[in-house]
């Protein structure tokens, strides 16, 4: 089945430990990126993949880090979290940030619920 | 500035009809998106319209209107399920090496027995 997979889905930690969340799809597609969704605030984008070693910033990228070393996994690490970091967050993957038409179609993981206190 | 709005909340009966408007300003178009997102999960596909016109699918239909920067999702024999916020989102130009997607707020339809 095709499909992006988070973990964990949910996480209640205290400022300044650092955590990660892994993500991982199936698909084989080059592009994923991380969100984070808020009430009033919408989908934003923290960081994005355009390929393996090929990462950028997004919208809100201030403390979060992101690596690519395969294609299938694009972690998202938070090196010293604060409460203001507690949000709904999903990674999300598609074929290819270069394709220029057709659905090109965005699958999102199941989301991470955190919370730092 | 890019932009996308929709309103915040809906209201409808079951069996009914409801159509969510979304109007736009970006830079550039390339393709709007419609997602299904039930509360504490995640965003599921719904619709894409890159051309003017309806497209339809099953119980769900979309229309898309390039010179107006305008949208609208049509549900139609709502059911309970259908219960859930609806996400309008635009995918723009190139950003430097992104082909992001600008998201609505979302819509939040509740379907009433």
């Amino acid at each position: 089945e095709a499909q992006v997979t988070q973990n964990p889905r949910y996480l209640i930690t205290v400022t300044g430990k650092k955590l990660t969340v892994t993500c991982s799809q199936n698909m084989n597609h080059e592009y994923m990126s991380w969100y984070r969704q808020d009430p009033g605030l919408g989908l934003r984008q923290i960081y994005y993949s355009m390929n393996v070693e090929v990462t950028d910033k997004g919208d809100v990228p201030e403390g979060y880090k992101v690596s690519r070393k395969e294609k299938r996994n694009f972690p998202l690490i938070l090196e010293s979290p604060s409460p203001n970091q507690t949000s709904l967050y999903f990674c999300a993957s598609r074929k290819s940030g270069l394709a220029p038409l057709g659905t090109d179609t965005q699958y999102f993981g199941p989301g991470t619920r955190l919370t730092v206190l | 500035g890019q932009n996308i709005d929709q309103p915040t909340e809906m209201t409808a009966t079951e069996g009914a009809i409801v159509q969510i408007n979304c109007t736009y300003q970006t830079s550039g178009f390339n393709g709007l998106f419609w997602y299904q997102q039930h509360a504490g999960e995640a965003p599921t596909f719904l619709s894409y319209n890159v051309l003017d016109g309806l497209e339809e699918k099953g119980r769900f239909s979309s229309f898309l209107s390039r010179s107006k920067g305008y949208s609208y999702l049509l549900l139609k024999e709502l059911q309970m399920k259908d219960s859930a916020s609806y996400l309008c989102a635009v995918r723009g130009n190139w950003a430097g090496n992104n082909r992001k997607l600008i998201w609505g707020l979302g819509t939040s339809l509740a379907v009433n027995p």
